[in-house]
């Protein structure tokens, strides 16, 4: 069975504050694919980043950036130096094999206060 | 046309009535997948297609939900006799199935109340 697990439900911080979410899976398969989306109040849903389950190397884009562990079986994304405008919720989503259905975990909001 | 297009953006309905929403993909993209969002959740599932062929469906896919993509282009999600449980948001992607799950791009979604 596939599970993705985001125990931070609200996350509230300052303006230029780092802010660390945390992204754990689960899953049988070997071959998996990791993906962070993006939720602003507008409801659509934004891509971020998609990882496969044997590249772990850390990736940076611009002030964000995500750390993958398969020794923990997490994928946390850190943004740096948050903005207002970082405000959304936000999702970790895990998807195996070919067919692509990913499992979504049940998200982060993440409030930036000026 | 640059993305996910998807209509009606609203929709109210009464109980027992059928509705059906409509999800335009992006043009060059093959695969389209139809999700549903409840409030505080992320998306569940609910079924894809390659194509014109329906590849998958999922459990939460009860037989009174059916999609249909008759050309491989556009799609229709039709829900009949809806309940109160339907209410949600029901998101449209699509992917270009150029390599195992390539990343999926969404629409605004077609959010349902049932009252």
């Amino acid at each position: 069975a596939q599970k993705v697990t985001q125990a931070q439900t609200e996350i509230s911080v300052v303006e230029k504050e780092d802010v660390t979410l945390d992204c754990v899976y689960e899953t049988r398969d070997t071959t998996y694919y990791l993906f962070w989306y993006k939720q602003p109040p507008s409801g659509e849903l934004v891509f971020l980043i998609r990882r496969n389950s044997f590249d772990e190397q850390n990736e940076i884009s611009g002030r964000y950036s995500w750390n993958f562990q398969k020794s923990t079986s997490s994928f946390n994304f850190t943004i740096t130096a948050s903005q207002v405008v970082d405000s959304a919720v936000y999702f970790c989503a895990l998807s195996g094999g070919y067919n692509n259905d990913m499992r979504f975990g049940a998200g982060t909001r993440l409030t930036v206060k000026p | 046309d640059t993305g996910v297009s998807q209509d009606p953006r609203h929709k109210i309905t009464k109980r027992g009535q059928n509705v059906t929403f409509r999800c335009d993909p992006i043009s060059e993209h093959n695969r389209l997948y139809w999700y549903r969002q409840t409030l505080g959740q992320g998306p569940e599932f609910l079924t894809y297609f390659q194509n014109e062929a329906q590849l998958e469906k999922s459990r939460l896919l009860s037989d009174r939900f059916s999609a249909e993509r008759p050309k491989g282009s556009f799609s229709t999600l039709e829900i009949q006799r809806t309940e109160q449980g339907d209410s949600a948001m029901y998101l449209c992607a699509s992917s270009a199935a150029l390599t195992p799950n390539t990343e999926a791009f969404f629409g605004q979604g077609t959010r349902l109340t049932v009252v």
